[in-house]
């Protein structure tokens, strides 16, 4: 089934620990976007991106970094992660030349 | 850029009641307004969108109008049911311009009481 997938779905990790956040997407999108958001709360952009080789910083600053290597892949790290990281991390798609963004189910990090 | 203001923050309604959500947007060159539905614990859902060329849009008992001129957009739930309780997102685009990107509003709490 065409779907938007990311791991883990939960982690609780040490300060100073470096982590990796996936997300896949079987939907042939072009675009893709990672989403920080307190639970309930509002989404902020912080990365995106075009397609293969393309990555922009989103509206808000973010210490981590991505990376698009494959169409259909779009991890998120950070390199040394802090209490203030903790958050759930959502990742969407969305198909070239449409603005409809559709979301994975989300990683929720908690940082000690 | 474009900011996107959302009230009311919470909202409580009645089974059986209608319930309306309203946003603002400020960028005059966004023409798409997608509502997204969050349920607790779940990943935001597209429920219904409008493009500035419509000024109303429904589908069963949600609609969506759009005010051009006011800049302004609104979702309109009929006929509440407990399952419609969640947070529910309005966002808006500028299309290409802004890469496609959405701008969201900080989200609208409806609790649907029995």
């Amino acid at each position: 089934e065409a779907d938007i997938y990311q791991t883990p779905r939960y982690l609780v990790i040490g300060t100073g620990k470096k982590i990796t956040l996936e997300c896949s997407q079987t939907m042939g999108h072009d675009k893709m976007y990672w989403y920080q958001q307190d639970p309930g709360m509002e989404l902020h952009l912080i990365h995106y991106s075009y397609g293969v080789n393309s990555t922009e910083k989103g509206d808000l600053s973010s210490e981590s970094t991505v990376s698009r290597i494959r169409t259909e892949h779009f991890p998120l790290t950070l390199e040394s992660a802090r209490p203030s990281h903790t958050s759930q991390y959502l990742c969407a798609s969305s198909e070239h030349g449409k603005e409809t963004q559709y979301f994975g189910p989300g990683t929720r990090l908690l940082v000690l | 850029g474009e900011n996107v203001e959302q009230h009311p923050s919470t909202l409580s309604v009645q089974e059986g009641d209608s319930a309306v959500i309203k946003c603002t947007y400020s960028d005059s060159a966004s023409n798409y307004f997608p509502w997204y539905k969050q349920e607790l614990g779940k990943r935001p859902q597209l429920i219904i969108d409008i493009r500035s060329n419509v000024g109303e849009k429904k589908d069963q008992r949600i609609a969506v109008t759009l005010n051009k001129t006011a800049k302004h957009f609104s979702l309109h739930i009929t006929e509440t049911q407990p399952e419609d309780s969640a947070v529910y997102f309005c966002a808006a685009s500028e299309g290409k311009s802004s890469g496609d990107k959405l701008t969201f509003g900080t989200g609208t709490r409806l609790a649907v009481r029995p």
